[in-house]
């Protein structure tokens, strides 16, 4: 079955405690991105992935990093959590099909992280 | 830069009533737009999407949308609202970077 899959699905830590969500896909996907969605701002995206050792910084980068070491993972690592951080993160992927450009085609979405900072 | 709006935070209909959720774009040339749709507790699902051609738009679960350049639209229809259908839904504008912009969502509740 096609899937993304993020663990943990939930997480509570504390500030100033490394963490690290990951992301798997199974789809062979070139594209992996990680968003956060808070109340009444939607899905803010953090960072992105084009191929394995590409990525690029989205809308709200603070705070984290990623890494693209594999084509299937994309870790999503908070070297220093902060309560600002409390949010739902997801990760999605997505073929990318370069006869057109731009990002095209449909991004499939894992179940999403809960993360509480306290 | 690509921008998108949702007006709606929250709407609620009666099961077997229209539905019409409303976006508004912000880009220069023509966009790639997309509407998912978030089930409570789970990721988000594509409905449909545009890139050209035909602007009348047909997805899964009986949704429709209609592009309209002269008003930078995208709206979501639906001609008869099931109760399985509330859930949040989000319109998404892309460009010819790598980048998806999505709206802030509207919630869709549906009452028996």
């Amino acid at each position: 079955e096609a899937q993304v899959t993020q663990n943990p699905r939930y997480l509570i830590t504390v500030t100033g405690k490394k963490l690290t969500v990951t992301c798997s896909q199974n789809m062979n996907h070139e594209y992996m991105s990680w968003y956060r969605q808070d109340p009444g701002l939607g899905l803010r995206q953090i960072y992105y992935s084009m191929n394995v050792e590409v990525t690029d910084k989205g809308d709200v980068p603070e705070g984290y990093k990623v890494s693209r070491k594999e084509k299937r993972n994309f870790p999503l690592i908070l070297e220093s959590p902060s309560p600002n951080q409390t949010s739902l993160y997801f990760c999605a992927s997505s073929s990318v099909r370069r006869r057109l450009p731009g990002l095209n085609e449909k991004l499939f979405f894992g179940s999403g992280t809960q993360l509480s900072v306290l | 830069a690509q921008s998108v709006t949702q007006p709606d935070i929250h709407i609620t209909v009666s099961e077997g009533a229209s539905l019409e959720l409303r976006c508004n774009y912000s880009y220069g040339a023509t966009p790639y737009l997309f509407w998912y749709v978030q089930s409570p507790g789970q990721g988000l699902q594509l409905l449909l999407k545009y890139f050209s051609g035909d602007t009348l738009v047909q997805g899964i679960k009986g949704f429709e949308a209609e592009f309209k350049r002269s008003q930078s639209s995208f709206n979501l229809r639906k001609p008869s609202v099931h109760w399985s259908d509330a859930a949040e839904y989000f319109c998404a504008v892309g460009d010819n970077t790598d980048k998806l912009i999505f709206g802030t969502g509207t919630r869709l509740q549906v009452f028996p």
